[in-house]
């Protein structure tokens, strides 16, 4: 099946600094990619729908300016947290699909001291 | 909007038994439906999927899921499993005109005991 993944796997910063978390597609494009958040014990939460070549769009109750994402290549999208602080300490996943199913990367643990 | 719930947060069972685990959606269009596991510290991985045809579906590792159209159930089941099941399992959905942006029922976390 299509390979989706994540760089870096886990990263470590400390609050106030920005981090960026990529997500690629190995062997196929994605006009359209998804970004999720993951807290310790609970479901996977959609943050956002990253579009080549255009804004993402935003769920509700998500700061689109603290979590940046830039979809610059059909295999690319990024997600910075800007300004990071303990409470974004928490498991990014990325998925990007052909049609229907989505493959998910195997996700970016973030912890903010 | 669309929105997943899943029945029990947790179950505990012995080897050998049989698993069925809830999922009802909430949706008035078409849907695709998922369910997904994810062992501990490891990423998610799909075990089935239903998109339309049989409601039957048979997934890896010897799980299924029965969809129920006039129920919005997507039920998962297991008839004999083991202790390496153990793990949390996801049931999810996304529509076309969602542009397929998966939502996620908050999880049934399975322990199996040897």
């Amino acid at each position: 099946g299509a390979v989706v993944s994540q760089h870096p796997s886990w990263v470590i910063c400390k609050s106030g600094t920005s981090v960026k978390i990529e997500c690629r597609s190995l062997d196929f494009q994605a006009t359209t990619m998804f970004w999720y958040r993951q807290f310790p014990k609970q479901s996977l939460m959609l943050m956002a729908t990253s579009n080549e070549g255009s804004k993402a769009t935003y769920e509700q109750g998500v700061e689109k300016d603290k979590f940046l994402i830039n979809h610059a290549s059909l295999t690319l999208s990024t997600l910075t947290v800007t300004s990071a602080h303990p409470e974004d300490s928490s498991f990014y996943i990325c998925s990007a699909g052909e049609g229907e199913t989505q493959y998910f990367g195997p996700g970016t643990r973030l912890l903010v001291l | 909007a669309q929105s997943v719930s899943q029945h029990n947060h947790h179950v505990i069972l012995s080897e050998a038994a049989s698993l069925e685990l809830g999922c009802n959606y909430s949706y008035g269009g078409t849907v695709n439906l998922f369910w997904y596991v994810q062992y501990p510290g490891q990423h998610l991985q799909l075990l089935l999927k239903y998109f339309s045809g049989d409601p039957l579906v048979k997934g890896i590792k010897g799980f299924e899921a029965e969809f129920i159209k006039s129920k919005f159930s997507f039920n998962l089941r297991k008839p004999s499993v083991q202790w390496s099941d153990t793990a949390e399992y996801f049931c999810a959905v996304n529509a076309r005109t969602g542009g397929f942006k998966t939502i996620f029922g908050a999880g049934t976390r399975l322990f199996v005991k040897a």
